[in-house]
């Protein structure tokens, strides 16, 4: 079985333009999972999709956002790029329901940097 | 806020030494995760603990969970050069929303 993919892998862009990251979940997974790592913040949650749906949102501003296709396939946008926001973006997928058992798998991440 | 702390951040060991890094978490749960991150690559599934009182070892690394005093644990056998990575906790209480502890870097030293 395919694991998450997530495309591009490296990306350099500049303070101000937009970026748009994609993840594919492994086949049958339903729900993608966004997380942004970074040396001095760790690992932080920034949003989850399920069935084209946003569940559950982290706590960051309103640059960032996603969606999820019918297919699960995941986007994640980020407007109006800082510097700050130079990361590794990460995204998973489970295949369980809310309340249930929800192992996440990663995807290689991608690499932002924001010149 | 749930908040996850991890002890120690760095650690140093000898091969073949024991040892233990502890994971805090703020609130209840009774789902955690553990994963490994080698530098420059993602998170790496280790353990899933579901209840009070799991217990699930996999090589030279054992995990354990006690919901009661909100702490998991994850015990290193006899260190091997190969375990030289970046262990994080990982707890989920409301579905899909991990929280993550501050990591431990851990280098094994031959």
């Amino acid at each position: 079985k395919a694991g998450v993919t997530q495309t591009p892998r490296y990306l350099i862009k500049t303070r101000g333009q937009q970026v748009t990251l994609s993840c594919s979940p492994i086949s049958g997974h339903r729900s993608v999972s966004w997380y942004q790592q970074t040396p001095g913040q760790g690992l932080q949650f920034l949003f989850e999709y399920f069935s084209e749906t946003q569940r559950n949102k982290g706590n960051f501003p309103g640059r960032f956002s996603g969606r999820q296709f019918s297919n699960s396939r995941s986007e994640m946008n980020v407007s109006t790029l800082e510097l700050g926001d130079s990361a590794l973006y990460l995204c998973a997928s489970s295949s369980s329901l809310r309340g249930g058992h929800n192992e996440q798998f990663f995807g290689p991440g991608t690499r932002l940097t924001v010149l | 806020e749930l908040k996850v702390e991890q002890n120690p951040l760095f650690l140093s060991m000898q091969e073949g030494k024991n040892y233990t890094i502890y994971c805090n978490y703020s609130t209840t749960s009774d789902r955690l995760y553990w994963y490994r991150q080698d530098p420059g690559k993602s998170l790496e599934s280790l353990f899933v603990l579901l209840s009070n009182g799991a217990v699930k070892q996999e090589g030279r690394l054992m995990a354990s969970l006690d919901t009661k005093a909100r702490l998991s644990t994850l015990h290193i056998t006899a260190a091997v050069h190969d375990l030289s990575a970046t262990y994080f906790c990982a707890v989920d209480n409301t579905g899909n929303q991990f929280y993550f502890g501050t990591g431990t870097s851990l280098t094994v030293i031959p």
